[in-house]
């Protein structure tokens, strides 16, 4: 079954600057990528998303990348904000209703 | 917060006891998932159903129990065989119409052995 690799599991930086998470998956077959957040003790919330048929997809500051070859995809935080501050959730599945297969995980913290 | 509702918000277990969690969604899905996490970690599949009166096992069914008798509705007992079942429960639900396949989350049931 599909299994999804996501680093780093916790990730500090300067307000202002950048913050970028990988995740890795190992089925070629799946071809929905969404990525969600988190705040503490609230319910995940999809903040982007992309399919196998677009390399890289932008909503304001957040971008998310897929390579398909490797098998990787990643989500672009740019100008983050203290709001950033949050546990991000990566995933993976095939589509129409499939399993979804999530990440374990990255705690981003945006210091002031 | 519409959409899709889990009930209760805390629930306490005793040992030996079966206990049930409800999640209800009017977003007219037809699939809805069960997915337990624990501190620190991601979002681990008990469950999952893609139609009413089916449903699948997700990679840690063992000790849970699941029914779909209604689209709006899916229902999680854990059973007294689910020895650890301290964690933070959500229900989801995500449509097959077109390529929509989002998630969409409950607030969750946060379930503790007293």
């Amino acid at each position: 079954g599909e299994n999804v690799e996501q680093h780093p599991s916790t990730l500090s930086v300067q307000e202002g600057d950048s913050a970028v998470i990988k995740c890795t998956y190992s089925d070629s077959a799946s071809n929905y990528f969404p990525w969600y957040k988190q705040e503490l003790g609230k319910r995940p919330q999809l903040i982007i998303d992309i399919r196998s048929n677009v390399g890289e997809k932008k909503d304001q500051r957040i971008a998310v990348t897929l390579n398909k070859t490797a098998k990787h995809f990643s989500l672009h935080i740019t100008e983050t904000q203290p709001e950033d501050s949050a546990v991000y959730f990566c995933a993976a599945s095939l589509s129409y209703g499939q399993n979804f297969v999530f990440g374990p995980g990255t705690r981003l913290s945006v210091l002031p | 917060d519409g959409g899709i509702t889990q009930s209760p918000k805390y629930l306490f277990r005793k040992e030996g006891q079966n206990v049930t969690l409800s999640c209800e969604q009017n977003l007219n899905h037809d699939a809805m998932y069960w997915y337990r996490q624990d501190p620190g970690q991601g979002l681990r599949l008990i469950y999952y159903s893609q139609i009413v009166n089916d449903f699948q096992k997700g990679d840690i069914a063992e000790g849970y129990s699941v029914s779909r008798e209604k689209k709006e509705s899916f229902p999680l007992t854990v059973t007294s065989a689910q020895k650890n079942p301290t964690a933070f429960y959500l229900c989801a639900s995500s449509t097959f119409i077109g390529t929509n396949e989002k998630l969409f989350f409950g607030s969750g049931t946060q379930l503790s052995v007293l």
